[in-house]
């Protein structure tokens, strides 16, 4: 079956660093996936999207590497800042196009 | 800027109620989905709906019904609320068919089962 796996531990790092973050999926080939951000008791809010003809993508600090071969994406975030600090969570496309299949989610915490 | 809203931040209900979750979104989305969260595990969809009166069973719909009778809305029904079902229950919302569609989510409904 369709598994995705997100670090479960959270993630301290200082702030000012890069943080990155893994996303490692099996048992598919997904078009593109997605990366959204939740704050605690907040719905999921969208990030960014890469397909899987793209290597990478960027939004201000935020940059998105995607592997197919080796069915990894990386999320970093350069220059780290406290506000950064939430779980982070990537989703793919499913079998169904209108169904996303999502990681548990990677806590980050970014320390002043 | 799409809104999502949900009827209610939190929840306490008994065991064998009646439970309707509702959702609204206001920017003429054709798709709507409920999913439940719980900790470690991702977002699990329940049901989703593409398009008014339409509606497909997600992973796990067991316990669970939806309606959308309105394209702007989608309920989600728990027949008889179990202590399972206890969870943050998030609605979510999308453009169109087809691929490449973020999904804009309500604020959560946490719902406790005694």
């Amino acid at each position: 079956s369709q598994k995705i796996e997100q670090n479960s531990e959270a993630l301290n790092i200082q702030e000012g660093k890069t943080a990155t973050l893994t996303c490692n999926y099996t048992n598919y080939s997904p078009a593109y996936l997605q990366w959204y951000r939740q704050d605690p008791g907040r719905g999921p809010v969208f990030l960014l999207l890469i397909r899987e003809n793209e290597k990478e993508k960027r939004k201000e600090r935020l940059k998105v590497t995607f592997d197919t071969t080796l069915k990894q994406s990386l999320f970093h975030i350069t220059a780290s800042q406290p506000a950064d600090s939430a779980t982070y969570l990537c989703a793919l496309v499913g079998d169904s196009n209108y169904q996303l299949i999502w990681g548990a989610g990677t806590k980050l915490i970014i320390k002043p | 800027d799409v809104k999502v809203t949900q009827s209610s931040r939190y929840l306490v209900k008994r065991t064998g109620e009646k439970v309707f979750l509702e959702c609204v979104q206001d920017m003429d989305h054709e798709n709507m989905f409920w999913y439940r969260q719980d900790p470690g595990l991702g977002l699990r969809l329940i049901y989703f709906s593409y398009d008014v009166k339409m509606k497909e069973k997600g992973d796990i719909p067991e316990g669970y019904s939806v309606s959308r009778e309105k394209k702007e809305r989608f309920s989600l029904i728990l027949e008889s609320a179990s202590t399972n079902q206890t969870s943050m229950y998030l609605c979510a919302s999308s453009l169109a068919s087809g691929s490449l569609e973020t999904q804009y989510f309500g604020p959560g409904t946490r719902l406790l089962v005694l």
